[in-house]
């Protein structure tokens, strides 16, 4: 199974602060990754397919990047409704395997 | 745009059997690979297995099988996961959740369902 370590587990930022989150591969799985954001108590949204393309209607303050084993999802300025976690996902190999989670939250 | 609406939350008692549901609209049906994913309370997300409606492929995730079936019924549209011994463990909200055919099998998930609460209490 390919393992997905995502980093940092949790965070705590102000309004209009720069987010970064990374997500590494333990193998090779060229541009095959996801980002998806889950509110509480909600189910999980596709806002970054294939490493670095923006989902339609996702606004452009989050980008993605990154091939092979390293991947970052950034979040321009942060928003008080960003407030979520944040999972990657492969898509490489079967099983899928998701990153274990980023927390966001407003310092 | 995609819907897939999921049946409502289970209370189950260890033991008995159980089978939800998630029922794909506004797109081609058999034309997409349906997954189930695990969400433990207060964890992460697990992948458990997909399922191709059009010819019924079916695979697992190897920490899943044996423990669930999934199925699929095309001629309404609708995907599903089956226990037939639940145990305290199976707790959790579970999603459906639709992935297009790709290279490699499957692209990722691009729409989810609202998830399904089951809890399993004695």
């Amino acid at each position: 199974d390919i393992q997905m370590t995502q980093s940092p587990s949790s965070l705590s930022a102000s309004v209009g602060d720069r987010v970064t989150i990374t997500c590494q591969a333990s193998q090779d799985i060229s541009n095959y990754l996801n980002w998806y954001q889950q509110k509480p108590g909600k189910a999980p949204k596709l806002l970054i397919y294939d490493a670095s393309s923006l989902e339609t209607g996702v606004p452009s303050r989050f980008s993605g990047s990154g091939s092979g084993t390293d991947f970052t999802f950034t979040i321009s300025s942060l928003q008080t409704e960003d407030i979520a976690t944040y999972y990657c996902q492969q898509y490489d190999n079967l099983p899928l395997t998701f990153g274990g989670g980023t927390k966001v939250e407003i310092k | 745009e995609v819907q897939l609406v999921q049946s409502g939350a289970e209370v189950k008692k260890p033991g008995e059997s159980l089978k939800i549901s998630c029922k794909g609209s506004v797109y081609s049906f058999t034309g997409y690979w349906i997954g189930w994913v695990r969400q433990m309370p207060g964890k992460g997300l697990e992948w458990m297995g997909i399922i191709y409606p059009g010819d019924s492929d079916t695979r697992y995730s190897p920490s899943f099988q044996g423990q669930v079936t999934i199925s699929a019924d095309k001629s309404i549209s609708t995907a599903y996961l089956q226990w037939s011994s639940l145990k305290a463990s199976d707790t959790a909200m579970y999603y459906c959740a639709r992935l297009p055919p790709g290279i490699n099998l499957v692209q990722g998930i691009d729409s989810w369902g609202q998830g399904t609460l089951v809890t399993v209490s004695s």
